[in-house]
């Protein structure tokens, strides 16, 4: 148990729907990352938040949307669904986040009908 | 920007062999270098890491060195089991002063030992 936890563990939606992914990082960690991973793309990086702040962004789409709130928990949104979009969501925390081991939740599996 | 490549799998060995999955990378400055593995319907977990050039990481009999002259982290274990059927994946996180916090994953390995 890597102590990140993620809901919903799994998430059947249609395309053009609106979801929300919940993440709550390991006890002190201030840094929370987001990954889509699928099996024609891989992992993708999609965005890192540190204490609130938007540190990072890589691949992500316009449709997609992160926050992280003062209690250190963070949402990734998902808009505008389309098939292409289902895939595993993985969150990820560590300490501060600059070279440190990042710490992955079981990540939800998301389908989109 | 930064990248990095692995060995495309999967990986078929019989239990006890010697294992290699190679990895290089590229990328600015001095980043630290990350095996983690992905069990099924799991998420990834870390394996070992190095922090600095000729540094080794090692853990659960897995090893690897951080090569700076040929930007290279290959992974190694002497004996595999069939419990370390599972997939790799070689990562880099970049050092701040660099620009960049985006941290980069190779596509993973996948590895298959049979009894």
């Amino acid at each position: 148990d890597s102590g990140v936890t993620q809901t919903p563990k799994h998430l059947i939606t249609a395309t053009g729907q609106r979801v929300t992914l919940r993440c709550s990082p390991r006890s002190g960690d201030l840094s929370v990352y987001w990954y889509q991973q699928s099996l024609d793309q891989g992992l993708q990086f999609l965005i890192q938040y540190y204490n609130g702040e938007e540190r990072a962004k890589g691949n992500i789409l316009e449709r997609f949307s992160a926050q992280q709130f003062p209690d250190l928990h963070s949402e990734l949104n998902l808009s505008s669904l389309e098939l292409g979009d289902s895939a595993l969501y993985f969150c990820a925390s560590s300490v501060q986040g600059e070279r440190e081991t990042q710490y992955f939740g079981p990540g939800t599996r998301l389908l989109v009908l | 920007g930064d990248s990095v490549t692995q060995m495309e799998g999967p990986v078929t060995l019989s239990e006890e062999a010697f294992l290699t999955i190679n990895c290089t990378y590229t990328a600015t400055g001095y980043p630290s270098l990350f095996w983690y593995v992905q069990y099924p319907g799991e998420g990834l977990q870390l394996l070992l890491k190095a922090t600095k050039a000729d540094d080794k990481g090692s853990n659960k009999g897995f090893e690897a060195t951080y090569r700076k002259e040929t930007t290279s982290f290959h992974l190694e274990k002497g004996s595999v089991q069939v419990s370390d059927s599972a997939v790799y994946f070689c990562a880099l996180s970049p050092h701040a002063s660099g620009g960049s916090y985006i941290p980069t994953f190779g596509r993973g390995t996948s590895l298959i030992v049979h009894p």
